[in-house]
Formats: structure tokens, sequence, C-alpha cells
């Protein structure tokens, strides 16, 4: 069964500051996906890593895959208040279609 | 956005009734899928389609049934809701990953009282 944990689950940051998500999923699988959501609203397509050491960068935000150590990253750089909102990774099947969430990270960054 | 419609947006619904909730593509995508959303849980499968009339369960199944008699339509039923029900609901389509993988739908909001 699939497991995905990230951590911190809640983040208070100030403005200007760097900071760092992570992902741990539980199999080997080499595709992992990063969301968006702001309250009441749907999901957004952030990143999609298909492969080990994958790095991707929009803006201030940069994902990276380590499929060894079962470990995402999503690197927040010099953070702006609109940046806030619930960031989920998920873990995609390799040999299936079905992805698996984790608990969401809460953003919040001060002025 | 994305061609995925879910309807309806909100409801409001008794203890014991049934409720269809619809979800809608128009870009003929294989897989459909619905989750739900609660708090400290993020987004859990519930059910998923691989084609018309393919179906399978995810990890939150029991009390739901779901339908795929066409491509564009995938069916989320609850046959007698309860108030453990109460959550919002996505449907999903998978697409390229050139285009971001998965797209949700805009999300239904059921209440269960």
């Amino acid at each position: 069964e699939l497991k995905v944990e990230q951590n911190p689950l809640f983040l208070s940051m100030q403005e200007g500051k760097n900071y760092t998500i992570y992902c741990n999923y539980s199999t080997t699988s080499d595709r992992l996906y990063w969301y968006r959501q702001d309250p009441g609203k749907s999901l957004e397509s952030l990143f999609v890593l298909l492969s080990n050491g994958a790095v991707k960068q929009e803006g201030r935000l940069m994902a990276s895959l380590d499929t060894k150590a079962r470990l995402s990253t999503l690197h927040i750089t010099a953070a702006v208040h609109d940046l806030s909102a619930t960031y989920f990774c998920a873990e995609g099947e390799t040999s299936g279609s079905r992805l698996t969430f984790g608990e969401g990270t809460q953003l919040t960054v001060n002025p | 956005d994305a061609g995925i419609t879910q309807s309806p947006r909100h409801k409001v619904t008794e203890t014991g009734t049934p409720v269809t909730l619809r979800c809608h593509q128009t870009e003929n995508h294989r897989y459909m899928y619905w989750y739900r959303q609660d708090p400290g849980h993020g987004l859990r499968l519930i059910h998923y389609s691989y084609g018309v009339k393919d179906t399978d369960k995810g990890e939150v199944s029991d009390g739901y049934s779901v339908s795929r008699s066409k491509t564009e339509d995938f069916l989320l039923t609850l046959e007698s809701a309860t108030s453990s029900q109460t959550s919002v609901y996505f449907c999903a389509i998978k697409g390229q990953a050139s285009s971001g993988g998965y797209t949700f739908g805009s999300g239904t909001r059921l209440t269960v009282v």
C-alpha cells in the first residue's frame, strides 16, 4: 500500500525567507507530483517529476526527486505572501495509474 | 478548465438518502477518479475507472458505488448517505505528464445532515 508523508504539516514563515517542504513516499515509484490548493478551490498542478534526479523550477518554487531516498522536496525561495496556500505531494503508481496524496502542508507567509 | 466539470457544486442532503455526483470530461481520457478531501487526511481515493464499465476500488470505497457507461461521464453514488460522508469530493482525469498529469475538477461540497 502506498503511503506518503509530508512535513511539516503547518509552516508559518516570513516574507523573504527560504524553506523546504519534504515528501517521503513508500515505494520505488519514480513519479511524483506537486499541487497547490487555495482555500475553497481545486488543486492546481505545480510540478510533475518523472525520474530520479529530476529538478523543476517555476518562479520561487523548485521541486526535486530522489527515488533512491524515496524523497521529494519543494523548496521556496524568498517567500512572498502570494505563496500562502496548501501544498500537496502525490505519488503515482509505477505500474498503475492511481495517485496517493500526502496530508498537505499549509503554508502561511507573513509580511 | 481542462474540460472537466463536476455537478452539483454544493449539496445538502439528509441521512439515509441516496446521492449521485457527476463528473463530466470533454477530452476523451481513459482514466477518471473520485477522491474525497477531509481535514488531516489530504485526498483519499474512493473509486477509479480505466474505461467504460471498467472500475476499481480505492482506499475508502465502503458506502460508495460508481458507474461509467460513457467515456465522458463518471458517476459517484452514495447509496444511503451518512454524516461521515460529509466531505468535499473531487473528480480527476489522467492526462499527459506534459500538461500536468492529473487534472482535478472544481469539487462538490456535500453535507449530510
